[in-house]
């Protein structure tokens, strides 16, 4: 089952914040969190085990609510390094895991 | 630490073609994963080794895709014959251990024409 993300799309200016959701009918495992630039792979953001979890470094921070069906990622005081794709990730069944559709962030001066 | 090769970046080929796409994992990582981005469209799952085993192929569209994993190093992935829905970007991720963030590859854009 794939996990959902929202919003599908967000644009901000810099120094904006934004939340983005990933949520399951069924408590996850675990949740992980990528960044994929365009034209570029995926980068490792950070993975959360734990129901009411808190991590993050820098001014991206992610948590996962005590049910461990939906982890939100936060990004504080965007910068423009910060456009790309959001997907979140986690398992389904038996398989180890699989990504949600995206969420697309664009920064904008 | 190297990071998880991929080759060939690119690759162009005309519909009923055979094409190869190569992983190299980082070195120690036993698990290896390949997954595909079609244009617009989610990435989704294709596969996943645990050294030199099949782990789970649920997601392999169809019986033209074709993964191994000879000696749970590098992992090839054979499309045989090609066709013009297989076109996508293909990565390839290692992790050494189950539960912790993959490493991705930069990925093999294929072209099926």
């Amino acid at each position: 089952q794939q996990p959902v993300q929202s919003p599908q799309a967000v644009i901000l200016r810099e120094g904006e914040d934004a939340v983005i959701n990933c949520s399951s009918s069924k408590a996850l495992y675990s949740v992980h969190w990528y960044r994929q630039k365009h034209g570029e792979a995926p980068v490792f953001l950070m993975i959360l085990l734990k129901g009411g979890e808190q991590k993050g470094h820098d001014k991206i921070s992610a948590s996962f609510n005590e049910k461990k069906q939906q982890s939100s990622l936060y990004l504080t005081a965007s910068q423009l390094s910060y456009s790309g794709t959001y997907f979140c990730q986690a398992p389904s069944g038996n398989t180890p895991l699989v990504f949600g559709k995206g969420t697309r962030l664009s920064v904008i001066a | 630490e190297a990071g998880v090769t991929q080759f060939p970046s690119h690759s162009v080929i005309e519909k009923g073609q055979t094409v190869t796409l190569r992983c190299d994992p980082i070195s120690g990582h036993d698990n290896l994963y390949w997954y595909r981005r079609v244009m617009g469209k989610e990435i989704k799952f294709l596969l996943h080794f645990v050294k030199e085993s099949k782990q789970d192929e649920s997601g392999m569209p169809n019986n033209r895709f074709l993964a191994e994993r000879t000696g749970g190093t590098y992992s090839t992935l054979k499309v045989q014959p090609a066709e013009l829905e297989d076109s996508g970007v293909y990565f390839c991720a290692s992790s050494r251990r189950g539960q912790e963030g993959y490493t991705f590859g930069s990925g093999t854009r294929l072209t099926v024409v």
